[in-house]
């Protein structure tokens, strides 16, 4: 069975600054990784995505995500924090060749002018 | 490209009531996932369909089924409603080729009263 662990349910930057969302993952098998956003009262816009080919993986709006298999992780950052990247962000697994996706709980991202 | 569209944006029911949701995949698509975001939480897997089947189940009661069409588009079915269910109800595609990344809708409110 695979989960992912989101640590921080609310994280806050200024403007500006560098964002670092957590994400902890495991699985029975080697993964595929993804990060979603979601904007208030809409569905879920795929960040970015992880394949098993690159660790560092390049996403939409600046955002990027590496790939740590000993650590079990793909935590989500920007270098620059900018205002309308407040949302509530979601890490989550899939098992190579399966399509049952395990989500995490969510980190909500606030930009502080 | 329409992307995955899902019908109607919100739903308000009584308890006891049975509801059906609707989810049209994007183009290219042959499989759809439905999942329930209650507030605050990520999303849990429902059920899958591919070929008109359903393939996988997550931990839901049997009062939530499905079915999938010829032309790949879907339906969520709700009996007995709870208070309990009502949350957003997201539906998602992807084709059974490739990375299989599922690309999400805008989503259904269902609220039980």
């Amino acid at each position: 069975a695979q989960s992912v662990t989101q640590l921080g349910s609310h994280v806050s930057v200024s403007e500006g600054a560098l964002v670092l969302l957590r994400c902890n993952y495991s699985s029975s098998v080697p993964p595929y990784l993804f990060w979603y956003v979601q904007y208030p009262n809409q569905g879920l816009q795929l960040l970015l995505k992880y394949t098993s080919a690159a660790t560092l993986v390049k996403g939409i709006n600046g955002f990027e995500a590496e790939f740590k298999k000993s650590e079990t992780s793909f935590h989500l950052t920007k270098p620059s924090a900018h205002m309308s990247d407040a949302a509530e962000y979601f890490c989550a697994v899939m098992p190579g060749g399966y399509q049952k996706v395990t989500f995490g709980t969510g980190t909500k991202l606030q930009v502080i002018p | 490209d329409a992307g995955v569209t899902q019908s109607p944006t919100h739903l308000i029911k009584t308890r006891g009531q049975q509801v059906t949701l609707r989810c049209s995949p994007k183009s290219g698509h042959d499989t759809v996932s439905w999942y329930q975001q209650a507030l605050g939480q990520g999303p849990q897997f429902i059920f899958q369909y591919y070929e008109e089947e359903e393939r996988q189940r997550g931990n839901f009661p049997d009062r939530f089924s499905g079915h999938q069409f010829p032309n790949y588009s879907s339906e969520l079915n709700v009996n007995a409603l709870l208070l309990g269910d009502s949350a957003l109800y997201l539906c998602a595609s992807s084709s059974q080729k490739g990375v299989r990344e599922q690309f999400f809708g805008p989503g259904t409110r269902l609220t039980v009263l």
